[in-house]
C-alpha cells in the first residue's frame, strides 16, 4: 500500500536551516493526478500549511514561511524534501508529509510526522 | 488571509449526534475537507468535498456546508470517535491552504 515517511534531525540550532525528506513507498511520485505537501503542528496547536509541489516541480507556499521556505522533489528516488531556513523556536513542530489529491485539493495519507526541536 | 473558526471543544455522550462548525466568509461557495487526529497521530480524512467520505470511513460521519458556516457531523457517536477534527479548504484566490484550529471532541 502506499506509504510516506519522514526523515531528517530531530534537534536543529537557532538560526539553521532545518531539512527533511518524505520518502513514499507503493506508488510513484511522478502523478498527475496528485500532488505532494508538507504540514507542521507545534505541540499542542493546530495544523498549518507549509507548502506543496507538484511532480513538475511547480510549488506554492505558505505566504507567511515563503521567504524561508523551499521544496523540491527527486522523481528517480521517489522523495521530496523541505527546508526551512533562519529557524528559531516557533519553527519547533511536529512535520507531516502528505498527499493531495488535486482534484480535491484534500490531504488523503499522512506520513506519521516527526518531530523537529530548535533549540541550542 | 482567510480564516476558518472552529469551537474548542464540544462534548457528546455515546450514541448521541455531535456537531462541529467550522466557520468562514462565503465558506458555502468552497470545498470543506475535515480531519480526525487522535493524540500521537496523524491526521485521518474523514470527509472531503463537504460530504464525501473516503472509502473506509463510517457513513456516521457526514458533512455539510453552506452560508457561511460548514459542519461535520458524528451520529450514533462512539468512544473511539473522540478527537481533535479541524476543517480544511483551498483559497483559490491566494492559492493557499487554510486549516481551522481544531475541536477537540470529548465522549463523555
Amino acid at each position: 500500500q502506499v506509504q510516506l515517511q519522514e526523515s531528517g534531525p530531530g534537534l536543529v540550532k537557532p538560526s539553521e536551516t532545518l531539512s527533511l525528506t518524505c520518502t513514499v513507498s507503493g506508488v510513484s511520485i511522478n502523478s498527475h493526478r496528485h500532488y505532494w505537501s508538507w504540514i507542521r503542528q507545534p505541540p499542542g496547536k493546530g495544523l498549518e500549511w507549509i507548502g506543496y509541489i507538484y511532480s513538475s516541480g511547480t510549488t506554492y507556499y505558505n505566504p507567511s514561511l515563503k521567504s524561508r521556505v523551499a521544496i523540491s522533489i527527486d522523481t528517480s528516488k521517489d522523495q521530496f524534501s523541505l527546508k526551512v531556513s533562519s529557524v528559531n523556536a516557533a519553527d519547533t513542530a511536529v512535520y507531516y508529509c502528505s498527499r493531495v489529491v488535486g482534484s480535491t485539493s484534500s490531504f488523503e495519507l499522512w506520513g506519521q510526522g516527526t518531530l523537529v526541536t530548535v533549540s541550542s | 488571509s482567510y480564516v476558518l473558526t472552529q469551537p474548542p471543544s464540544v462534548s457528546v455522550a455515546p450514541g448521541k449526534t455531535a456537531t462541529i462548525t467550522c466557520g468562514g466568509d462565503n465558506i458555502g461557495s468552497k470545498s470543506v475537507h475535515w480531519y480526525q487526529q487522535k493524540p500521537g497521530q496523524a491526521p485521518v480524512l474523514v470527509v472531503y468535498d463537504d460530504n464525501d467520505r473516503p472509502s473506509g470511513i463510517p457513513e456516521r460521519f457526514s458533512g455539510s456546508n453552506s452560508g457561511n458556516t460548514a459542519t461535520l457531523t458524528i451520529t450514533r457517536v462512539e468512544a473511539g470517535d473522540e478527537a481533535d477534527y479541524s476543517c480544511q479548504v483551498w483559497e483559490s484566490a491566494t492559492d493557499y491552504v487554510v486549516f481551522g484550529g481544531g475541536t477537540k471532541l470529548t465522549v463523555l
